[in-house]
C-alpha cells in the first residue's frame, strides 16, 4: 500500500536554526513526490517537487529536499527558518493511480 | 486566473441535514479530489475524478457522494451529517500528476 510517513509532529525552533524535516514513503513504483505548506487558517500551497533528475530540488522561500532512492525518503530543509516559516508543512507523493497521499503533517513554529 | 474556487468557506449544519459543497476549477485539469483535514490526520482523499463522467472513492468515502458532469465542477454531497463530518474540507485539481492546487477550504461544523 502507499503511505508517507512524517516521523516530526511538531518541531519548535530558534529564529535562523537550521531545518529538516523526515519524510518517507512506500510504494514500489515511480513517484512523484512533493513538500506543501499551510499557513495557520490557509490552504496548501507548493514549496517543491521532485519528478525526476537531480535528487536535489530547490523551491521557493529557500526551501530544498533531497531525494534518495535507496532510503525511500525525500527530507525537506532551510539552512536558516524565519519567523515566517512557522505553518504545517505536509510531505505528499503522486502514484500511478494519480492520486496524493499525504503525510499526517508536521508543525513547525519558529520563535523570534 | 481564479484557480480551484470552494463555497462556501463556512457552514453550520444539525444532525441529519444534507449540503452540498461546491468546486470549481478555470486551468482545464483533468484530475479533481476532495480531501477532508483533521487536526493531526494530514489530509484523507475522499474521492477523486480523473475525468467528466468518471468518479471514484478514495480512502474515507463513507456518508459522501460526488459527481462530476462537467471538466470544470466537481461538487461533494454529504446526506444526513454526522458529528463525524466536522471537518475541514479541501478540493484540488491537478493536470495528471503533477502538482496539485488546492482551494482555499470549507470549514463545516456538524452539532
Amino acid at each position: 500500500a502507499q503511505s508517507v510517513s512524517q516521523h516530526n509532529h511538531h518541531v519548535i525552533l530558534s529564529e535562523a536554526a537550521s531545518l529538516e524535516l523526515g519524510c518517507n514513503y512506500s510504494y514500489g513504483g515511480t513517484v512523484n513526490l512533493f513538500w506543501y505548506v499551510q499557513y495557520p487558517g490557509q490552504h496548501l500551497q507548493l514549496l517543491l517537487k521532485y519528478f525526476s533528475g537531480d535528487p536535489l530540488v530547490k523551491g521557493i522561500k529557500g526551501f530544498e529536499a533531497e531525494f534518495i532512492k535507496s532510503k525511500f525518503s525525500f527530507n525537506l530543509r532551510k539552512p536558516s527558518v524565519q519567523w515566517s516559516d512557522t505553518a504545517e508543512y505536509f510531505c505528499a507523493l503522486a502514484s500511478g493511480t494519480y492520486k496524493y497521499i499525504f503525510g499526517t503533517g508536521t508543525r513547525l513554529k519558529v520563535l523570534a | 486566473n481564479a484557480g480551484v474556487t470552494q463555497t462556501p468557506k463556512f457552514r453550520i449544519l444539525k444532525i441529519g441535514q444534507s449540503m452540498t459543497l461546491q468546486c470549481a476549477q478555470d486551468m482545464n485539469h483533468n484530475y479533481m479530489y476532495w480531501y477532508r483535514q483533521d487536526p493531526g490526520m494530514g489530509l484523507k482523499l475522499i474521492y477523486y475524478s480523473v475525468g467528466a463522467g468518471i468518479t471514484d472513492k478514495g480512502e474515507v468515502p463513507n456518508g459522501y457522494n460526488v459527481s462530476r458532469s462537467t471538466t470544470e465542477d466537481f461538487p461533494l454531497r454529504l446526506e444526513l451529517a454526522a458529528p463525524s463530518q466536522t471537518s475541514v474540507y479541501f478540493c484540488a485539481s491537478s493536470l495528471d500528476r503533477a502538482e496539485a492546487f488546492f482551494g482555499q477550504g470549507t470549514r463545516l461544523t456538524v452539532v
